[in-house]
This record gives structure tokens, sequence and C-alpha cells, in this order.
């Protein structure tokens, strides 16, 4: 069964930078891509960006573009997500979720890792 | 492209009919989908393109519209039915969701 397994809940300064860790099983993880989305406590989805697994390409939300990097792994079937220059409204939830592999298929998000808080504060 | 979700919450009974709105500010097509949240959990996808059930979910929930406008229908809620529920364009980038029904237990 398809699985998307995240690292584990993160505090840190601000200023300082996260990176977490989306471990895939279950599908073959170079015909997808990942979206990366999070949720800040009481608030909605907000799209952080999207990288396709076989080859690396990204788009990522205009408002993070600099400080974020999503990368892929293939031979350990992992997605990482980086987030520097942390502030406290980077507190959230960060999810990464199996999508498309190209542009015309992406956007249909139809399995979900379980989420990894992060925490943001002095 | 900015959607629009009303209303923000509903308030209903088991056995009732739900009906919850998306508008987008401009035409998305059919890229349009739906998600469930529920406390503590990741979202589930509910509907895709539309009006597309996803795999494994209930004949009670559809999903219709074009364009601009709309609509996810739960048809006789069940209890595991009240949760948040979202809408996700995926015409243009950046995907951007709406705000969030909250259907509640009345």
């Amino acid at each position: 069964q398809v699985q998307l397994v995240q690292s584990g809940a993160e505090v840190k300064k601000p200023g300082a930078s996260v990176k977490v860790s989306c471990k895939a099983s279950g599908y073959t993880f170079t015909n997808y891509g990942i979206t990366w989305v999070r949720q800040a406590p009481g608030q909605g989805l907000e799209w952080m960006g999207w990288i396709t697994a076989h080859n690396g390409y990204t788009k990522y939300a205009q408002r993070l573009q600099g400080r974020v990097t999503m990368t892929t792994d293939t031979s350990t079937t992992t997605a990482y997500m980086e987030l520097r220059s942390l502030r406290s409204d980077d507190t959230a939830v960060y999810y990464c979720a199996r999508d498309g592999s190209d542009t015309a298929a992406a956007g249909n998000l139809d399995y979900w890792g379980q989420g990894t808080l992060v925490t943001v504060s002095s | 492209i900015v959607l629009t979700q009303s209303p923000a919450t509903l308030s209903l009974s088991p056995g009732e009919r739900a009906t919850l709105s998306c508008r987008a500010s401009q035409s998305v097509g059919s890229f349009l989908v739906w998600y469930q949240q529920k406390p503590g959990q990741a979202p589930r996808l509910l509907i895709y393109d539309a009006s597309n059930r996803a795999t494994g979910i209930p004949a009670r929930f559809s999903g219709s519209g074009s364009g601009t406008d709309f609509t996810l229908t739960i048809s006789s809620l069940e209890p595991e039915d009240f949760a948040v529920y979202y809408c996700q364009q995926r015409s243009n980038w950046p995907l951007t969701f709406g705000g969030g029904t909250k259907v509640e237990i009345k």
C-alpha cells in the first residue's frame, strides 16, 4: 500500500533552517511527483511547491522563493523540503503528498504523509 | 487564482444533505479538487477534476461545476462526515486552496 512517512517534530530558533523528510513506499517513486503543503495552527492549507521525482524539476510558491528547496533521492525514495531563515510565522504542520509527475497531471494529491510539526520560537 | 468557499460553517444533523460551494476568481475549467480534513489528520482526497470520486470514496459524496462555480454535495451526512472541507484548483500555478468549510453537528 502507498505510504508517505515523514520525519519527526522540530523546534527551531528564528533564522535557523529545517529539513523535513518524506519516505515513500508502495509505488514506483519516479512515476510521480511530491507536493509540499503547510498548515499554520488553526488555519487553512498553503501550497508550498512541487517536485518531480524522476528529474527534480521544481515549482515553488513565490512567497517562499529563495528560502525553500525541495529535493528527492531516488535511491532511497525519499523527498526532502528545506526551509531557511525561519520566522515565527513559519510555525506550522508540514505535509508531503503524492502528486502527478508532470504539469498536466499535477494537483491531485491522492496520498499524504502524517505531517511534521515545525515550531519556530526563540 | 483565489478560491472562496461558502459558507464558512455549516451546521447540520446526521442524515441531512450538505451543499458546499467553491467559487474561483477566474475560470479553472474542470481542474477543481475537494479534500476532507478531520482534526489532527492529514487531508484526504475526495473528488478530483470537479466530479470524479477518488478511490474508496463513498457514493454519497459528489462534485459538480465547471469554470468558476463548483459544488460538493454530501447526500446524507454520516457521523464521520463532520469535518473541514477544502477546495483546490490545479488549473494554474501556483496551486491554491480555498479557506475551507467546516461541517459541524447541529
